[in-house]
């Protein structure tokens, strides 16, 4: 079956680094997504992985490894406003239908503290 | 551009009710898809459309029905309202299923089944 794993919280203070990792295990695999949702808000796309190595995108960055059937969402010089969840989600063929889907994982709530 | 719209943003039904929730895009996007989602988990699809007159079944698509007669407007409905259906519902698009494409997703109509 599919099922994604990642840490439910994370907390980190403004300035610092965060990482949050993902492992997936799914058939089909064609890449992997990350979006962020605040409280109460609808999710957001950040940033899409189909093939391994890092994407940069301000300062948020993902990568994925294929091999290992993981990826990791790498937050910079974090901000207050960086609190919020965060999804990943692997596009793949799902077992209910043939077409390509995206099955999100369960999140990780990401605490920026002062 | 309005984006994904989704009304309403609130609604509270009793068991047994039926209801449709409206979702539109003005993006001419082709794929257009429901999720819902529970306290502190990811979204599950329940439905999605690859086009106009195109329609498949989800995740968890039991107690749900849809149709796609414009490219703009994919409805939920639900047929006999349960409490396990209390739920916040996000309708998003994008501009096709393939590799990558960001879903774009509406505010959410927030659902509550006493």
């Amino acid at each position: 079956g599919q099922s994604l794993e990642q840490p439910s919280e994370v907390t980190a203070v403004e300035g610092a680094i965060v990482q949050i990792n993902c492992t997936y295990q799914t058939s089909g695999f064609y890449g992997l997504s990350w979006y962020q949702q605040h409280d109460g808000g609808a999710p957001t796309f950040l940033s899409y992985n189909a093939l391994d190595g890092l994407e940069e995108t301000g300062r948020f960055s993902s990568f994925l490894s294929r091999s290992d059937s993981y990826g990791y969402l790498l937050l910079q010089e974090l901000q207050m406003k960086d609190s919020a969840s965060y999804f990943c989600a692997v596009r793949d063929r799902a077992p209910w239908g043939s077409a390509r889907q995206l099955t999100f994982g369960s999140g990780t709530q990401l605490t920026v503290l002062p | 551009n309005a984006g994904v719209t989704q009304t309403p943003k609130f609604q509270v039904l009793k068991t047994g009710q039926s209801m449709t929730l409206q979702c539109a895009q003005d993006m001419n996007h082709e794929y257009m898809s429901w999720y819902r989602q529970d306290p502190g988990m990811g979204l599950r699809l329940i439905h999605y459309s690859v086009g106009a007159g195109i329609t498949d079944q989800g995740e968890v698509p039991n107690g749900y029905n849809v149709s796609r007669s414009t490219t703009e407007d994919f409805p939920l409905r639900l047929l006999s309202a349960a409490p396990s259906q209390t739920s916040v519902y996000f309708c998003a698009s994008s501009q096709a299923q393939g590799l990558g494409y960001e879903q774009y997703f509406g505010p959410g109509t927030r659902l509550t089944v006493t």
